[in-house]
Protein backbone atom coordinates (compact mmCIF):
# COMPACT_ATOMS: atom_id res chain seq x y z
CA UNK A 1 0.00 0.00 0.00
CA UNK A 2 1.47 3.23 -1.30
CA UNK A 3 1.64 6.03 0.96
CA UNK A 4 0.75 8.99 -0.65
CA UNK A 5 -1.82 11.77 0.26
CA UNK A 6 -3.43 15.17 -1.56
CA UNK A 7 -5.25 17.46 0.21
CA UNK A 8 -7.69 18.62 -0.66
CA UNK A 9 -9.79 15.68 -2.00
CA UNK A 10 -12.09 18.07 -3.01
CA UNK A 11 -12.54 22.09 -3.75
CA UNK A 12 -14.77 24.59 -5.21
CA UNK A 13 -13.89 27.76 -6.32
CA UNK A 14 -14.27 30.92 -8.00
CA UNK A 15 -12.24 32.54 -10.86
CA UNK A 16 -9.40 34.55 -9.96
CA UNK A 17 -8.50 32.69 -6.83
CA UNK A 18 -4.91 31.29 -6.22
CA UNK A 19 -4.77 27.63 -4.90
CA UNK A 20 -2.12 25.39 -4.14
CA UNK A 21 -3.01 21.38 -4.44
CA UNK A 22 -1.22 19.67 -1.65
CA UNK A 23 1.18 16.29 -2.81
CA UNK A 24 3.68 14.41 0.38
CA UNK A 25 4.58 11.26 0.20
CA UNK A 26 6.28 9.17 3.23
CA UNK A 27 8.30 6.31 0.48
CA UNK A 28 11.37 8.43 0.11
CA UNK A 29 10.51 8.42 -3.63
CA UNK A 30 12.54 10.69 -6.15
CA UNK A 31 10.68 10.95 -8.76
CA UNK A 32 6.98 12.58 -8.38
CA UNK A 33 4.41 13.30 -10.75
CA UNK A 34 0.97 15.52 -11.75
CA UNK A 35 -1.32 14.33 -13.79
CA UNK A 36 -4.34 16.31 -14.80
CA UNK A 37 -7.87 13.83 -15.53
CA UNK A 38 -11.08 14.28 -17.26
CA UNK A 39 -14.17 12.01 -16.96
CA UNK A 40 -13.76 9.95 -20.09
CA UNK A 41 -10.27 10.65 -21.21
CA UNK A 42 -6.63 9.03 -20.31
CA UNK A 43 -4.54 10.50 -17.49
CA UNK A 44 -2.22 13.47 -19.00
CA UNK A 45 1.39 14.41 -17.49
CA UNK A 46 1.42 17.89 -16.74
CA UNK A 47 4.52 18.50 -14.58
CA UNK A 48 7.34 15.97 -13.40
CA UNK A 49 10.30 15.81 -10.66
CA UNK A 50 13.41 13.54 -10.39
CA UNK A 51 14.51 15.21 -7.02
CA UNK A 52 14.92 18.29 -5.01
CA UNK A 53 15.08 21.48 -6.78
CA UNK A 54 13.91 19.56 -10.14
CA UNK A 55 10.88 20.44 -12.48
CA UNK A 56 10.04 19.83 -15.41
CA UNK A 57 6.72 19.89 -17.39
CA UNK A 58 4.76 17.01 -18.68
CA UNK A 59 3.46 16.03 -22.48
CA UNK A 60 0.15 18.28 -21.28
CA UNK A 61 0.69 22.09 -21.24
CA UNK A 62 -0.83 23.58 -17.85
CA UNK A 63 -0.71 26.91 -16.84
CA UNK A 64 0.29 25.54 -13.35
CA UNK A 65 3.68 25.39 -11.61
CA UNK A 66 5.17 22.60 -9.11
CA UNK A 67 8.15 22.89 -6.42
CA UNK A 68 10.19 20.51 -5.25
CA UNK A 69 12.26 22.01 -1.88
CA UNK A 70 11.84 18.24 0.27
CA UNK A 71 11.42 15.18 -1.15
CA UNK A 72 8.42 14.56 0.36
CA UNK A 73 6.40 17.26 -0.52
CA UNK A 74 5.31 17.89 -4.66
CA UNK A 75 2.66 21.22 -4.23
CA UNK A 76 1.11 22.40 -7.38
CA UNK A 77 -0.13 26.06 -7.48
CA UNK A 78 -2.24 27.84 -9.89
CA UNK A 79 -2.02 31.70 -9.78
CA UNK A 80 -5.55 32.54 -10.81
CA UNK A 81 -7.93 29.62 -11.14
CA UNK A 82 -10.34 29.24 -14.30
CA UNK A 83 -13.00 27.09 -15.35
CA UNK A 84 -11.03 25.38 -18.05
CA UNK A 85 -9.05 24.59 -15.12
CA UNK A 86 -11.87 22.50 -13.99
CA UNK A 87 -10.79 18.95 -13.56
CA UNK A 88 -9.12 16.13 -11.60
CA UNK A 89 -5.30 16.08 -10.67
CA UNK A 90 -3.54 12.94 -9.50
CA UNK A 91 -0.61 12.97 -7.85
CA UNK A 92 2.09 10.00 -8.04
CA UNK A 93 5.45 8.81 -6.90
CA UNK A 94 7.62 6.26 -7.89
CA UNK A 95 11.69 4.78 -7.04
CA UNK A 96 14.28 6.23 -8.89
CA UNK A 97 14.41 2.27 -10.98
CA UNK A 98 13.90 1.68 -14.63
CA UNK A 99 10.81 -0.44 -13.40
CA UNK A 100 9.50 2.88 -12.40
CA UNK A 101 6.10 1.48 -10.61
CA UNK A 102 4.23 4.93 -10.25
CA UNK A 103 2.30 4.85 -7.07
CA UNK A 104 -0.89 7.13 -6.77
CA UNK A 105 -2.94 9.13 -3.97
CA UNK A 106 -6.40 9.82 -3.96
CA UNK A 107 -6.61 12.54 -6.33
CA UNK A 108 -8.03 15.91 -5.68
CA UNK A 109 -11.37 17.01 -7.73
CA UNK A 110 -11.22 21.21 -8.81
CA UNK A 111 -14.34 22.79 -9.92
CA UNK A 112 -13.94 26.68 -10.80
CA UNK A 113 -16.91 28.63 -10.93
CA UNK B 1 4.18 10.45 -30.73
CA UNK B 2 3.17 7.44 -28.26
CA UNK B 3 -0.10 6.55 -27.35
CA UNK B 4 -2.32 3.68 -25.58
CA UNK B 5 -5.50 2.16 -27.46
CA UNK B 6 -8.00 1.11 -24.99
CA UNK B 7 -10.64 -0.65 -27.29
CA UNK B 8 -13.33 -0.88 -24.93
CA UNK B 9 -15.19 1.75 -22.92
CA UNK B 10 -17.93 -0.05 -21.05
CA UNK B 11 -18.02 -3.06 -20.17
CA UNK B 12 -20.97 -4.94 -18.66
CA UNK B 13 -20.98 -8.26 -17.37
CA UNK B 14 -23.32 -11.20 -15.27
CA UNK B 15 -21.00 -11.99 -12.25
CA UNK B 16 -19.25 -15.52 -13.43
CA UNK B 17 -18.60 -14.39 -16.56
CA UNK B 18 -15.52 -14.20 -18.45
CA UNK B 19 -13.30 -10.65 -19.24
CA UNK B 20 -11.12 -9.66 -21.59
CA UNK B 21 -9.97 -5.60 -21.70
CA UNK B 22 -7.94 -4.84 -24.98
CA UNK B 23 -5.02 -2.17 -25.11
CA UNK B 24 -2.69 -1.89 -27.53
CA UNK B 25 0.27 0.99 -27.83
CA UNK B 26 2.03 2.41 -30.51
CA UNK B 27 5.73 2.47 -29.11
CA UNK B 28 8.19 0.00 -30.94
CA UNK B 29 10.93 0.14 -28.68
CA UNK B 30 11.58 -1.81 -25.37
CA UNK B 31 8.36 -1.06 -22.66
CA UNK B 32 7.52 -1.86 -19.69
CA UNK B 33 3.50 -2.81 -19.24
CA UNK B 34 0.31 -1.93 -16.51
CA UNK B 35 -2.71 -2.33 -15.73
CA UNK B 36 -3.67 0.13 -12.99
CA UNK B 37 -7.30 -0.48 -11.67
CA UNK B 38 -9.63 2.67 -9.78
CA UNK B 39 -12.29 1.31 -7.93
CA UNK B 40 -15.02 3.38 -6.95
CA UNK B 41 -14.09 6.37 -4.39
CA UNK B 42 -10.81 4.71 -4.53
CA UNK B 43 -6.92 5.76 -5.68
CA UNK B 44 -5.36 4.37 -8.58
CA UNK B 45 -3.70 1.26 -8.01
CA UNK B 46 -1.21 -1.41 -9.97
CA UNK B 47 -3.23 -4.24 -10.74
CA UNK B 48 -0.25 -5.97 -12.69
CA UNK B 49 2.79 -5.11 -14.81
CA UNK B 50 5.31 -6.40 -17.30
CA UNK B 51 8.94 -6.08 -17.64
CA UNK B 52 10.27 -8.95 -19.29
CA UNK B 53 10.47 -12.81 -19.22
CA UNK B 54 7.48 -14.78 -19.40
CA UNK B 55 4.33 -13.05 -21.33
CA UNK B 56 2.07 -14.08 -19.39
CA UNK B 57 1.63 -12.45 -15.95
CA UNK B 58 -0.48 -12.56 -13.47
CA UNK B 59 -1.64 -10.12 -10.93
CA UNK B 60 -3.73 -9.43 -8.08
CA UNK B 61 -7.30 -10.72 -7.56
CA UNK B 62 -7.39 -12.99 -10.13
CA UNK B 63 -6.62 -11.17 -12.91
CA UNK B 64 -3.75 -11.81 -15.75
CA UNK B 65 -2.59 -9.99 -19.29
CA UNK B 66 -0.23 -11.59 -21.59
CA UNK B 67 2.23 -9.44 -23.85
CA UNK B 68 2.32 -10.13 -27.47
CA UNK B 69 4.98 -8.08 -28.56
CA UNK B 70 4.16 -8.66 -32.38
CA UNK B 71 0.78 -7.18 -31.83
CA UNK B 72 1.86 -4.72 -29.62
CA UNK B 73 -0.51 -5.82 -27.49
CA UNK B 74 -1.28 -6.25 -23.55
CA UNK B 75 -4.90 -7.79 -22.57
CA UNK B 76 -6.27 -8.19 -19.43
CA UNK B 77 -8.27 -11.22 -18.34
CA UNK B 78 -10.56 -12.63 -15.46
CA UNK B 79 -11.81 -15.85 -16.22
CA UNK B 80 -15.03 -15.42 -13.81
CA UNK B 81 -15.54 -11.63 -12.54
CA UNK B 82 -17.34 -10.79 -9.26
CA UNK B 83 -19.30 -7.54 -8.49
CA UNK B 84 -16.48 -6.59 -6.44
CA UNK B 85 -14.14 -5.77 -9.78
CA UNK B 86 -16.57 -2.89 -10.91
CA UNK B 87 -14.20 -0.49 -11.30
CA UNK B 88 -12.09 1.58 -13.91
CA UNK B 89 -8.75 -0.07 -15.61
CA UNK B 90 -6.09 1.65 -16.93
CA UNK B 91 -3.49 0.09 -19.29
CA UNK B 92 -0.35 2.29 -19.46
CA UNK B 93 2.71 1.87 -21.27
CA UNK B 94 6.44 3.28 -20.29
CA UNK B 95 8.69 3.46 -22.70
CA UNK B 96 12.45 3.55 -21.95
CA UNK B 97 13.25 6.44 -23.66
CA UNK B 98 10.98 9.01 -22.32
CA UNK B 99 10.52 7.31 -18.86
CA UNK B 100 7.32 8.60 -19.03
CA UNK B 101 4.17 6.54 -18.07
CA UNK B 102 1.12 6.83 -21.48
CA UNK B 103 -1.91 5.73 -20.15
CA UNK B 104 -4.79 4.83 -22.13
CA UNK B 105 -8.52 6.49 -21.73
CA UNK B 106 -10.07 3.43 -19.79
CA UNK B 107 -12.47 0.82 -19.85
CA UNK B 108 -15.15 1.00 -17.05
CA UNK B 109 -16.50 -2.19 -16.26
CA UNK B 110 -19.50 -2.69 -14.23
CA UNK B 111 -20.26 -6.35 -12.76
CA UNK B 112 -23.93 -7.32 -11.87
CA UNK B 113 -24.46 -9.59 -9.14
Amino acid sequence: EADIYQTPRYLVIGTGKKITLECSQTMGHDKMYWYQQDPGMELHLIHYSYGVNSTEKGDLSSESTVSRIRTEHFPLTLESARPSHTSQYLCASSEETTENIQYFGAGTRLSVL
Amino acid sequence: AQSVSQHNHHVILSEAASLELGCNYSYGGTVNLFWYVQYPGQHLQLLLKYFSGDPLVKGIKGFEAEFIKSKFSFNLRKPSVQWSDTAEYFCAVLSYNTDKLIFGTGTRLQVFP
